[in-house]
């Protein structure tokens, strides 16, 4: 994938987590465009962050995102059960006329 | 409210060809950019294509020559022509709606699979 995600982690109830995505200067460090999507199993994605940091309405706020260079972050507070779920990173990049490339995913499992 | 739903997935043979169809609703497809996005088996999410409001799509490389958009306005439906498929095309499709820069809906995909 153009973008790197960990394969999984993990976080008790309660706790916060965070998602790292790594990049390079041509998607996530050059562009203020990254965005986050949770998917539940069988389900499609759904988006939770674009923009670096900007939620959709109704999404909980317990969903943040930040980027530092050429990598961005999703953290989940107060995680809960019904967090576990697939997320995946996504940034504008100026290699492809497509819209844009996605991580490899993160498995999100609440301990 | 929005709601894409996709169809035309199924079973193919390598090489065959296969058309996919995202009806759309709550919207006009022709105003707004369009994606399609697909998921080999517990695999992650690969951008296949988007299509720009003035009717020009671009594709992955991997999709490139094979693959093939078109829309029927007055039906509001953004079709997806995949011929020459292959076993690694194998995957399911969703087809979204972008917003700038991300993909503020998705439609609940159709499974495509090539095999013999």
């Amino acid at each position: 994938s153009a973008l790197t995600q960990p394969a999984s982690v993990s976080g008790s109830p309660g706790q916060s987590i965070t998602i790292s995505c790594t990049g390079t200067s041509n998607d996530i460090g050059g562009f203020n465009y990254v965005s986050w999507y949770q998917q539940n199993p069988g389900k499609a994605p759904r988006v939770l962050i674009y923009e670096v940091s900007k939620r959709p309405s109704g999404v909980s706020s317990r969903f943040s995102g930040s980027k530092s260079g050429n990598t961005a972050s999703l953290t989940i507070s107060g995680l809960q059960a019904e967090d576990e779920a697939d997320y995946y990173c996504s940034s504008y990049t100026s290699t492809t006329t497509l819209g844009g490339v996605f991580g490899g995913g993160t498995k999100l499992t609440v301990l | 409210e929005v709601q894409l739903v996709e169809s035309g997935g199924g079973l193919v043979q390598p090489g065959g060809s296969l058309r996919l169809s995202c009806d759309a609703s709550g919207f006009t497809v022709s105003r707004n950019y369009m994606s399609w996005v697909r998921q080999a088996p517990g695999k992650g999410l690969e951008w296949v294509s988007i299509t720009y409001s003035d009717g020009n799509s671009y594709f992955a490389d991997s999709v490139k020559g094979r693959f093939t958009i078109s829309r029927h306005n007055s039906k509001n439906t953004l079709f997806l022509q995949m011929t020459s498929l292959r076993t690694e095309d194998t995957a399911v499709y969703y087809c979204a709606k972008n917003r700038d820069s991300y993909l503020d809906y998705w439609g609940q995909g159709t499974l495509v699979t090539v095999s013999s």
